[in-house]
């Protein structure tokens, strides 16, 4: 298994751009989301789903939209790039609800 | 915001336990308690999680409280290589949603 995979690894975007981040996994995991790490901070969960078709918003959804059209892909897009969205970006997955978490390896977002 | 109250951060000597206190008090009664960690800026890890009774796996141990307000994730022989920051997390009862919160910073030291 390749477990939990994001591209790219890093971006530079201008403000005002769009952009998607993808994110995959290959365990048939159920309950996926999508994080943000801010310098020195913890992670705040921007959008979850617990299946394909469902998502949900989390703490910080405003300028961010999800899909879920199959289980293996969680693609987070960006609207329209603002530099506050600079932040390194984690993708997570788990069997289901509850069950324990795989991080992918992040993708480092800056925003100018 | 998270439900859970953690240190900012602690120290602990390599090879001894590293005791990784929260803060739950207004944990519900089927709400579970998870530790994640991060080493420096990799995605987090998980370490364990429980409800009510102390858990142990290969990677540590979890006392909770009887009151379940409450809880202390032990390394047993703390290495260089625990250096991370440490999350509880409490999930509100049906929302489907990991809060993480600030977490506690160990340092291990040589």
């Amino acid at each position: 298994n390749a477990g939990v995979t994001q591209t790219p690894k890093f971006q530079v975007l201008k403000t005002g751009q769009s952009m998607t981040l993808q994110c995959a996994q290959d365990m048939n995991h159920e309950y996926m989301s999508w994080y943000r790490q801010d310098p020195g901070m913890g992670l705040r969960l921007i959008h979850y789903s617990v299946g394909a078709g469902i998502t949900d918003q989390g703490e910080v959804p405003n300028g961010y939209n999800v899909s879920r059209s199959t289980t293996e892909d969680f693609p987070l897009r960006l609207l329209s790039a603002a530099p506050s969205q600079t932040s390194v970006y984690f993708c997570a997955s788990s069997y289901k609800w509850g069950y324990e978490q795989y991080f992918g390896p992040g993708t480092r977002l800056t925003v100018t | 915001d998270a439900k859970t109250t953690q240190p900012t951060s602690m120290d602990c000597a390599e090879g001894r336990a590293a005791n990784l206190p929260c803060n739950h008090s207004t944990i519900s009664g089927n709400e579970y308690v998870y530790w994640y960690r991060q080493i420096h800026s990799q995605g987090p890890q998980y370490i364990i999680h429980g409800l009510k009774n102390n858990e142990t796996n290969e990677m540590a141990s979890l006392i909770i409280t009887e009151d379940r307000k409450s809880s202390t994730l032990i390394l047993p022989h703390a290495t260089l290589r625990d250096t991370a920051v440490y999350y509880c997390i409490v999930p509100t009862s049906g929302t489907y949603k990991y809060i993480f919160g600030t977490g506690t910073r160990l340092k291990v030291l040589a």
